[in-house]
């Protein structure tokens, strides 16, 4: 299986701050990593897909990057709702699918 | 607009087994260009992939579950479903059903719509 870490597991941010959240696989899966959001008590919504496509209507202050091993997620303004975890999903090895373990941003 | 419903027991006890089925509307999962998903998320834990159909009828499972995990899809009422045996405390958790997008030459695949997700707790 590849494995999925993500760094960091928790943060406390501010309205308006710069967020920087990292994905690494165990191995190579090209560009096939996708980021989703799930708000407490909610289904995950997908985010970014191949790890810097934005999907249609998430806002342009989320974007992705990186290939390879090396993915991040940024988000350039933080909002209120974008409080949440953040999880990345690699689609290049099936079976199995696998996520890495959640980042939660979290209000300072 | 394509949303995705699930539906069974939030009650299993051990050792039976745990069946859920997730409705489809807004598009029909006979489409080629989907598979269609099962992941689940225990209490305050990350998410768990257990496995997809295609419209073709073939399956993929996560190799820690293969063994007692069936998916199946239901044309006729646009609906596919997940069967899991043995059941312990350990499967309680949230199900979820994803629709999952193979982009055009293979180039990506994603979960696109998800349903609400259903709570499914195993006691006796």
């Amino acid at each position: 299986d590849i494995q999925m870490t993500q760094s960091p597991s928790s943060l406390s941010a501010s309205v308006g701050d710069r967020v920087t959240i990292t994905c690494r696989a165990s191995q190579s899966i090209s560009n096939y990593l996708n980021w989703y959001q799930q708000r407490p008590g909610k289904a995950p919504k997908l985010l970014i897909y191949s790890a810097s496509s934005l999907q249609s209507g998430v806002p342009s202050r989320f974007s992705g990057s990186g290939s390879g091993t090396d993915f991040t997620l940024t988000i350039s303004s933080l909002q209120p709702e974008d409080f949440a975890t953040y999880y990345c999903q690699q689609s290049y090895s099936n079976p199995p699918y696998t996520f890495g373990q959640g980042t939660k941003v979290e209000i300072k | 607009q394509v949303q995705l419903q699930e539906s069974g027991p939030g009650l299993v006890k051990p050792s039976q087994t745990l069946s859920l089925t997730c409705t489809v509307s807004g598009g029909s999962i006979s489409s080629g260009s989907y598979y269609w998903n099962w992941i689940r998320q225990p209490a305050g834990k990350g998410l768990e992939w257990i496995g997809r159909s295609y419209t073709s009828g073939s399956t993929n499972f996560n190799p820690s579950l293969e063994s007692r995990v069936t998916i199946s899809l239901d044309t006729s009422k646009n609906q596919f479903s997940l069967k899991l045996t043995s059941v312990t405390a350990a499967d309680t958790a949230v199900y979820y059903c994803a629709r999952e997008l193979r982009r055009a030459g293979a180039t990506a695949y994603y979960f696109d719509y998800w349903g609400q997700g259903t709570l499914v707790t195993v006691s006796s």
